[in-house]
């Protein structure tokens, strides 16, 4: 069975401070890939990064950074010097074969 | 490549008629999702295509839910005598699959929402 647990459902900042969204996902698969989503008000998901298993260098994108660890099943996402464009729903997905399995989100609000 | 299209967007019908959304995919993306996302709730997977064969159906997906690609490009999405609890917001994505067996990250369209009165 494949699960993924975003254990925050709100999260509130104000603008310039950094924040972390978690993520700890489940599967018997060894091979499988992780993604996170941002689903802005307007409502349309946003691919943001994807990670295969077999790779658990963390990356870094600009402003975001991800850190993936096999030992923890985590794969947790930083904001760093939030803004308030951050403000979405952010998902944390996972997928083995076809089927893609989503968190339950994370909302994300940056206050300036 | 204007991305991945739903038509219609907004979606109001009775209880008990039959109602029939369609997704466009990116052209050269060979695979094909449908999910389903209620308030608050991520998506949930329902069905998915690669060209015009379905290769996966979740539970959620009942009798009254049927979906189809016949040409392997756009796919239809239809329900059979709504019910209230059918009320979601339905999103299509596609995605790449090389023939090593990677899977790529899906990009999504804006969704059809869907209210069932």
């Amino acid at each position: 069975a494949q699960k993924v647990t975003q254990a925050q459902t709100e999260i509130s900042v104000v603008e310039k401070e950094d924040v972390t969204l978690d993520c700890v996902y489940e599967t018997r698969d060894t091979t499988y890939y992780l993604f996170w989503y941002k689903q802005p008000p307007s409502g349309e998901l946003v691919f943001l990064i994807r990670r295969n298993s077999f790779d658990e260098q963390n990356e870094i994108s600009g402003r975001y950074s991800w850190n993936f660890q096999k030992s923890t099943s985590s794969f947790n996402f930083t904001i760093t010097a939030s803004q308030v464009v951050d403000s979405a729903v952010y998902f944390c997905a996972l997928s083995a074969r076809g089927d893609m399995r989503f968190g339950a989100g994370t909302r994300l609000t940056v206050k300036p | 490549d204007t991305g991945v299209s739903q038509d219609p967007r907004h979606k109001i019908t009775k209880r008990g008629q039959n109602v029939t959304f369609r997704c466009d995919p990116i052209s050269e993306h060979n695979r094909l999702y449908w999910y389903r996302q209620t308030l608050g709730q991520g998506p949930e997977f329902l069905t998915y295509f690669q060209n015009e064969a379905q290769l996966e159906k979740s539970r959620l997906l009942s009798d009254r839910f049927s979906a189809e690609r016949p040409k392997g490009s756009f796919s239809t999405l239809e329900i059979q005598r709504t019910e209230q609890g059918d009320s979601a917001m339905y999103l299509c994505a596609s995605s790449s699959r090389t023939s090593g067996g990677n899977s790529y990250e899906q990009y999504f369209g804006p969704g059809t929402r869907l209210t069932v009165t």
